[in-house]
């Protein structure tokens, strides 16, 4: 799995309903990740830690929120505000700035 | 703000040609630049990377060049092979002090047998 872990690999909501996505590593990497993914879009950012206890907004992180209690796990909160939030989410983590990333194998979300 | 031009948006070759795809990046700060590839529903996959000390690098069937003055860099596959299609990205990290990765939009490759 590349060090990262995501659950669940699918997942539905309801109207109105906040959901969180789970995003867990084991290399001890400072930097972790959450892009969506929409067909034809590429990948978007939504927000990003390079430490544990501080996050930063991405390009679209209205609607989302996350968390960074513990340096392994970095949780994405898809909240009711978020008005079209059917899209594969992906978690990545990196060792440091100018290093690729490392991709988890993704959570496809769907509002039914 | 800063972005990545992608460039063709889909790509179809016959197996064994080779296949381009250019990418044009915007900051003059970024200095490091990977190439992903992802297969229908699974994860984007790191394949090559180049630094800006580097002009060019290869791994097998894959090359990647950069052309810093330029602002440009290329991912060559030669000798495709059906299990080359896929969707490509290219992406450069912002200069500014996290280091971020930009994407491109992404190509879709198709090597028909």
């Amino acid at each position: 799995d590349g060090g990262i872990t995501q659950s669940p690999k699918y997942l539905f909501r309801k109207e109105g309903q906040n959901v969180t996505l789970s995003c867990e590593q084991n290399l001890n990497h400072d930097a972790m990740y959450w892009y969506r993914q929409d067909p034809g879009q590429g990948l978007r950012l939504i927000y990003y830690s390079q430490i544990v206890n501080d996050f930063q907004k991405g390009d679209i992180a209205e609607g989302y929120s996350v968390s960074r209690e513990k340096k392994e796990s970095f949780p994405l909160t898809v909240t009711s505000a978020q008005k079209n939030p059917t899209a594969f989410y992906l978690c990545a983590r990196s060792r440091d700035r100018d290093y690729g990333y490392t991709f988890g194998s993704g959570t496809r979300l769907t509002v039914v | 703000g800063e972005n990545v031009e992608q460039h063709p948006s889909t790509l179809s070759v016959q197996e064994g040609d080779s296949a381009v795809i250019k990418c044009t990046y915007s900051d003059s700060a970024s200095n490091y630049f990977p190439w992903y590839k992802q297969e229908l529903g699974k994860r984007p996959q790191l394949i090559i990377d180049i630094r800006s000390n580097v002009g060019e690098k290869k791994d097998q069937r894959i090359a990647v060049t950069l052309n810093k003055t330029a602002k440009h860099f290329s991912l060559h596959i030669t000798e495709t092979q059906p299990e080359d299609s896929a969707v490509y990205f290219c992406a450069a990290s912002y200069g500014g002090s996290q280091g971020n990765l930009i994407f491109g939009k992404g190509t879709k490759l198709s090597v028909k047998p």
